[in-house]
This record gives C-alpha cells, structure tokens and sequence, in this order.
C-alpha cells in the first residue's frame, strides 16, 4: 500500500513550457485533491475531484486544469509556465470530505 | 470565507518540555473539523490531531494535545516532553461540511537538545 504518489519529485520549466504533475492513489479514496505551498504559507486548495469524471475549482485555480479518469488518478496540468506557479505542489486524497486527507510527499515547481 | 490564523512564526522549545501552538480561525458554521499537520523538513505533510467541533472533549494523541475553545473560536496544540523528531512546521486547519480544508500559515517549531 503506497499511498498517494507523486511524480516529478523536483522539475525546473522554462516560462511558455507545459507539463502535467501525476498523482496516483491505491486506498481507494473517492476524493482527491490539488494544493500548492509557496514558501512560508500554507497550502491552498488549486482543484479537487470528488470522484472519477467529477472536478471542481479550488481558491487558486488560473493557469492549471486536472481530469480524474479513474478513483486512482489526478493530474495537475499547467499549459503556459509562469514564474507565478514556482512553488511546491501536493496531492492529497481522503475516504470522504470529513476524513483525514492522505498527502503525497510534493513535487518542487521552479518556473525561470 | 473562513481563515485561519497562526500568530506565532516561530517557537522555541528545549527538548523534554512543552510548546503550545496557537490558532484561531474565523466561521460561521457550528458543525466543522479542526486539524494540526506537521510538515518536517522531508515536506511530507502528517496529520497530528484532529477535533470534531461538537466534540466538548480535548483530543489527545500521545504527547500531542489539544484545547478546544468554540466560544472564543481557539485551537491551540500542546507537544508535552517534546523530541528533536518534533522540529518541523506545524499547520492548523479547518474544515467544515460541504467546504475545503483551509490552512493557516504555519509555526515553526525548533527544539533545542
């Protein structure tokens, strides 16, 4: 049982380039989640997905989409890098919207 | 909207006594979750202590203990003969029904052998 994972664990984009960060959970939670954390501030809340075919816009969501094909995956997608979005980007996930949320362990964004 | 407040930047503990961390956040709603996530140098985020509002009693977990206070809207965390493993950014966060989890901006907390 791995958890939630993510991947890339670092990447450094060059500004106009595109990429998509993998985030992959085997528990079987039906929600899932993107945040990201800019140094020293808590996360915010970018999209979330409450099951597969389902996503909704968190406080953050300009310059990114996310799908949810499948219970187990939620890709976060940046079509045009911007130095704004260098930051630390988190997967989480839970067993309903009151339960704890399982993270993954971050994928470090720099935008140059 | 809801925010979450940690006034404290920075705290500072010798190991084996205790810290409390301070958080108070903002709501309108009577029915929510109060959270603290520890966040060590490794960025992992680890859930620490959870409290559901109509609960009148504390959580505990271990050395890691709360005090719940709804009326004044307070959720402070007591780490009790605190660890070198303990060093790491704490973050409070709520929760209520049918909204997202929101963070405060996180404490940091150093301890010193």
């Amino acid at each position: 049982n791995a958890g939630v994972t993510q991947t890339p664990k670092f990447r450094i984009l060059k500004i106009g380039q595109s990429m998509t960060l993998q985030c992959t959970q085997d528990m079987n939670h039906n929600y899932m989640y993107w945040y990201r954390q800019d140094p020293g501030m808590g996360l915010k809340l970018i999209y979330y997905s409450v099951g597969a075919g389902i996503t909704d816009k968190g406080e953050v969501p300009n310059g990114y989409n996310v799908s949810r094909s499948t219970t187990e995956d939620f890709p976060l997608r940046l079509e045009l890098a911007a130095p704004s979005q260098t930051s630390v980007y988190f997967c989480a996930s839970s067993y309903g919207e009151s339960n704890e949320q399982y993270f993954g362990p971050g994928t470090r964004l720099t935008v140059t | 909207a809801q925010t979450v407040t940690q006034s404290q930047p920075e705290m500072s503990v010798q190991e084996a006594e205790t810290v409390t961390l301070s958080c108070t956040y903002d709501t309108s709603e009577s029915d929510y979750y109060l959270f603290w996530y520890k966040q060590p140098p490794s960025r992992q985020m680890i859930l620490v202590i959870r409290q559901e509002a109509y609960k009148q009693q504390n959580a505990t977990e271990n050395r890691f203990s709360v005090n719940f206070q709804k009326a004044a809207k307070s959720f402070s965390l007591k780490i009790s003969d605190s660890q070198l493993g303990d060093a790491a950014m704490y973050f409070c966060a709520y929760k209520a029904a049918g909204n997202k989890l929101t963070f405060g901006g996180g404490t940091r907390v150093l301890v010193k052998p």
